[in-house]
């Protein structure tokens, strides 16, 4: 069954580093996602990306974070100057399609457990 | 505000009992909600997806339950088993297909 893959499994990164984390989503999807949880805290939404672009974004996804889907395969996220704050897993996820009614499966990854220092 | 409140925070029941979990929302305008389990250290899975006009929805031992009039959702699971054991999200979306809103989880145990 396809799945979603991410890479790191576990970063960790002094403050002020930049980090890539990699993701590579399901084959046929259209839509990509990520999300991050804090330990202990709920899952948020930081932004989704369609056709190159970005669709959506949360009050997180400042400038410090970019998204780019580099080739055919990969998405990714980067940080650009890491905070302490940053420390979290990092979900990746993917969508075949999206719609008004928002219907559409959303499959995650094991997610990138990133931690600052 | 948009927000989801679940209960109970955690849960401890016995193999081969049944649970009952809540999740109230206040996102509007209301487009679907979901349910998912969440296993430690991994990702979510989608249990199941429901639009305002299903009031419920079944995955295997997994029933979910919708009332948009009272923004109130249950997720039902049947015959416990130890691999249940899990957190269990409810996400309400307002409008697309982005999941903008997480509950904290409710946490369950089955013991054996």
């Amino acid at each position: 069954e396809p799945e979603v893959t991410q890479t790191p499994s576990h970063q960790v990164t002094q403050m002020g580093q930049e980090v890539i984390l990699r993701c590579v989503p399901i084959s046929n999807h259209l839509y990509f996602y990520w999300y991050r949880q804090i330990l202990g805290q709920k899952v948020e939404f930081l932004v989704s990306f369609y056709n190159n672009e970005i669709s959506e974004k949360s009050e997180i996804f400042d400038d410090q974070f970019s998204v780019e889907r580099p080739d055919g395969s990969n998405f990714t996220l980067k940080i650009r100057s890491t905070k302490l704050e940053d420390s979290a897993m990092y979900f990746c996820a993917s969508s075949e399609l999206a719609g008004q009614l928002g219907t559409y499966e959303q499959y995650f990854g094991p997610g990138t457990r990133l931690t600052v220092t | 505000k948009n927000q989801v409140e679940q209960s109970p925070q955690s849960l401890i029941i016995l193999e081969g009992k049944n649970c009952t979990l809540q999740c109230n929302y206040t996102v509007s305008p209301f487009s679907n909600l979901r349910w998912y389990k969440q296993d430690t250290g991994r990702g979510p899975v989608s249990l199941t997806i429901m639009t305002f006009s299903e009031n419920t929805k079944s995955n295997g031992r997994y029933t979910a339950t919708l009332d948009a009039d009272t923004k109130q959702s249950s997720l039902h699971i049947t015959a416990s088993q130890l691999s249940d054991s899990a957190s269990y999200i409810c996400v309400v979306s307002d409008l697309g297909n982005t999941p903008l809103v997480f509950g904290k989880g409710t946490r369950l145990s089955v013991i054996a």
